[in-house]
């Protein structure tokens, strides 16, 4: 089955302080993960995709296929990051497997 | 940008109600999605729809219909609402090519009595 798991519900850093948030997927096959966005008031928007290795906003994301983990990290964390992510996985059909979401509260 | 568009944004109703969430968008997308999101569940799969004569069940479609009216309309259909459909209710499309990212609309905040 597919599957995604994000541990936290909620992660506080300060202002400065590096994140990571963490995914863990489950599937057979070959994934594409993605990272979604959900700024306070705003309509949830893609971050960033695996396939690209880019960073955007200062945030990245490593597919490690041994560990089954996407994890989402940035080294310095900025008030504005504050939001609700959620990584999703896609097994091929096209469709998306969301996680739960993790809320990240970055405090200055 | 509103080029995926929900409506209405926000419904109160009564247990026994039907009810049609509306979705249109302007991104000249083939797929469609309808999906709820929950405190502590995330956005879970209610239908989608990969053009205009498809329409496939997620992974929580009891209780729900679709409709895809046209390649831009795709409309979700609480028959009798009961409480516990009381959630957050998001459209999403995307590109017909491969595995692409999806566009969500703004949600539509479902309330039933």
């Amino acid at each position: 089955a597919q599957r995604v798991t994000q541990p936290e519900k909620l992660l506080s850093v300060f202002k400065g302080a590096p994140v990571e948030l963490k995914c863990n997927y489950s599937y057979s096959g070959s994934p594409e993960l993605f990272w979604y966005v959900q700024y306070s008031r705003q309509r949830l928007q893609l971050l960033l995709r695996h396939i690209s290795r880019e960073s955007i906003k200062g945030f990245t994301a490593d597919l490690n296929k041994g560990e089954t983990s996407f994890h989402l990290k940035k080294p310095f964390a900025q008030e504005e990051d504050s939001a609700m992510y959620y990584c999703a996985l896609s097994g091929g059909s096209y469709k998306l497997i969301f996680g739960s979401g993790t809320r990240l509260l970055v405090r200055p | 940008d509103a080029d995926v568009t929900q409506t209405p944004r926000n419904r109160i109703t009564k247990t026994g109600k039907r009810i049609m969430l509306e979705c249109s968008q302007t991104k000249g997308h083939d797929r469609m999605y309808w999906y709820r999101q929950d405190p502590g569940l995330g956005l879970r799969l209610i239908y989608y729809s990969f053009d205009v004569k498809d329409i496939n069940k997620g992974e929580i479609s009891d209780g729900y219909s679709v409709s895809r009216q046209a390649q831009a309309k795709f409309s979700l259909s609480l028959e009798s609402a009961i409480p516990n459909q009381t959630a957050l209710y998001f459209c999403a499309t995307s590109d017909g090519q491969g595995t692409q990212p999806q566009h969500f609309g703004d949600g539509t905040r479902l309330s039933i009595l």
